[in-house]
């Protein structure tokens, strides 16, 4: 089956400085990539995905990109915040019915 | 609307005992997925159900785990007996379906057994 590589485990930041995390994915028939954000005491909620057929796609201060060559993908967020603080998972699916395969997570730290 | 329900929000139970968590996913949504969240093992899937059908419990850890789907609108998961092991987020989300639609979490149920 998927198997999905998330990098770094935890990434401490400044205000306003660039933030990027990393996921490999295993099966070259993933064709869906979401990134989803878990702030405390909550459940993951969707901030991003892209599709195989892009290779970058961009919302506000956030983006991703896919290589599907390399079969990974990144999430760029630009002037981070300290609301930006939480822990983002990548994920991947090779189809059916949504079935989707998570990273084990990346803890980010904004400080003020 | 209110989004993926969950009830309840926290759980504490002694070992052995029988723990129900319960579902309301979105209406109209007619995929929905039970996880299980503990920081060894990140999230994982253990079973989802398709138009109230389960389509794969391959996640399930073993018999204790059982989960039902008896209307579009409700599911549970029981786990009988519990075990301290079982301690974990359980999460509730739905879909409405296809290859590449978006996950809509609920806000977990946090079980403690103890």
């Amino acid at each position: 089956g998927e198997n999905v590589e998330q990098h770094p485990s935890t990434l401490s930041v400044q205000e306003g400085d660039s933030a990027v995390i990393k996921c490999t994915y295993s099966d070259s028939a993933s064709n869906y990539f979401p990134w989803y954000k878990q702030e405390l005491g909550k459940g993951p909620q969707l901030i991003i995905d892209i599709r195989s057929n892009v290779g970058e796609k961009k919302d506000q201060r956030i983006a991703v990109t896919l290589n599907k060559t390399a079969k990974h993908f990144s999430l760029h967020i630009t002037e981070t915040q300290p609301e930006d603080s939480a822990v983002y998972f990548c994920a991947a699916s090779i189809g059916g019915y949504s079935t989707l395969t998570f990273g084990k997570g990346t803890m980010l730290l904004v400080s003020p | 609307d209110a989004g993926v329900i969950q009830s309840p929000r926290h759980e504490v139970t002694e070992m052995g005992q029988e723990v129900t968590l319960r579902c309301k996913p979105i209406s109209g949504h007619n995929s929905l997925f039970w996880y299980r969240q503990t920081m060894m093992r990140g999230l994982e899937l253990l079973i989802y159900f398709n138009n109230n059908v389960p389509i794969d419990d391959s996640g399930m850890p073993e018999d204790r785990f059982s989960a039902k789907m008896p209307n579009a609108s409700f599911s549970t998961l029981k786990i009988q007996p519990s075990e301290p092991r079982d301690s974990a987020v359980y999460f509730c989300a739905s879909t409405a379906g296809g290859n590449l639609n978006e996950q809509f979490f609920g806000p977990g149920t946090r079980l403690t057994v103890l």
